[in-house]
């Protein structure tokens, strides 16, 4: 079965600065797509960013973007220009290609962001 | 406004009293899940429908039931509520596989004493 790990369980940043969240997984599959959502204290779950793994180049969407490892299964999230905004759970999350797609979660990191 | 919508937002209950919680999206998605988040497990998955009719579980099922007779409805229902499904739950909903971004609902609260 897939896994996904994340070991930071709380992280902070100060505003302004950059961070990078970590995330590994486990899977056999080749085909296979790796998501980064974000939950802020609404609890509303918000799409950061997705990784297909037979793109070489890494996803970027505005001040966020991916490390993607594909060799050693990593996927950490850089978030640059930290604002007060960016405060909230982040999830990493991976979805099989083919067959029954469920989103396979890790735990989180709680992100702090010190003004 | 796409958008994928649960109802009630918070519900607290006793053991033993049936509910259901309603989901319905308006994007004419094929895929729809139930997950539920419960703190330090993150999200797990409880049951999925690939389209009208096909309903299968997932990770964690046991204690609930799902239908969809309808492609936008997805009605989570809990027979005989314990304490331990006490959670926040959540319906998503995507195009039918891959890439496609899973939309969620804003959450259920629910509280079973």
């Amino acid at each position: 079965a897939q896994t996904v790990t994340q070991s930071q369980p709380e992280m902070s940043v100060q505003e302004a600065e950059t961070v990078t969240l970590s995330c590994t997984y486990d899977t056999s599959e080749s085909d296979y797509y790796l998501f980064w959502y974000k939950q802020p204290p609404s609890r509303q779950m918000i799409l950061v960013i997705r990784q297909e793994a037979y793109k070489q180049q890494n996803a970027t969407e505005n001040r966020f973007s991916v490390n993607f490892q594909k060799a050693a299964k990593s996927f950490s999230l850089k978030i640059s220009d930290s604002q007060l905004g960016d405060a909230a759970m982040y999830f990493c999350a991976y979805r099989r290609g083919s067959g029954n797609t469920p989103l396979v979660f890790g735990k989180g990191t709680r992100l702090s962001v010190i003004a | 406004e796409a958008q994928v919508t649960q109802n009630p937002r918070y519900l607290i209950t006793v053991t033993g009293k049936k509910l259901t919680v309603t989901c319905s999206q308006n994007m004419n998605h094929e895929y729809m899940s139930w997950y539920r988040q419960d703190p330090g497990l993150g999200l797990r998955q409880i049951y999925y429908s690939m389209n009208v009719e096909v309903t299968d579980k997932g990770d964690v099922p046991e204690g609930y039931k799902v239908s969809r007779k309808e492609k936008r409805n997805f009605p989570l229902i809990l027979e005989s509520p314990s304490p331990n499904q006490t959670s926040l739950y959540f319906c998503a909903s995507s195009f039918h596989q891959g890439p496609y971004e899973q939309y969620f609902g804003p959450g259920t609260r629910l509280t079973v004493t």
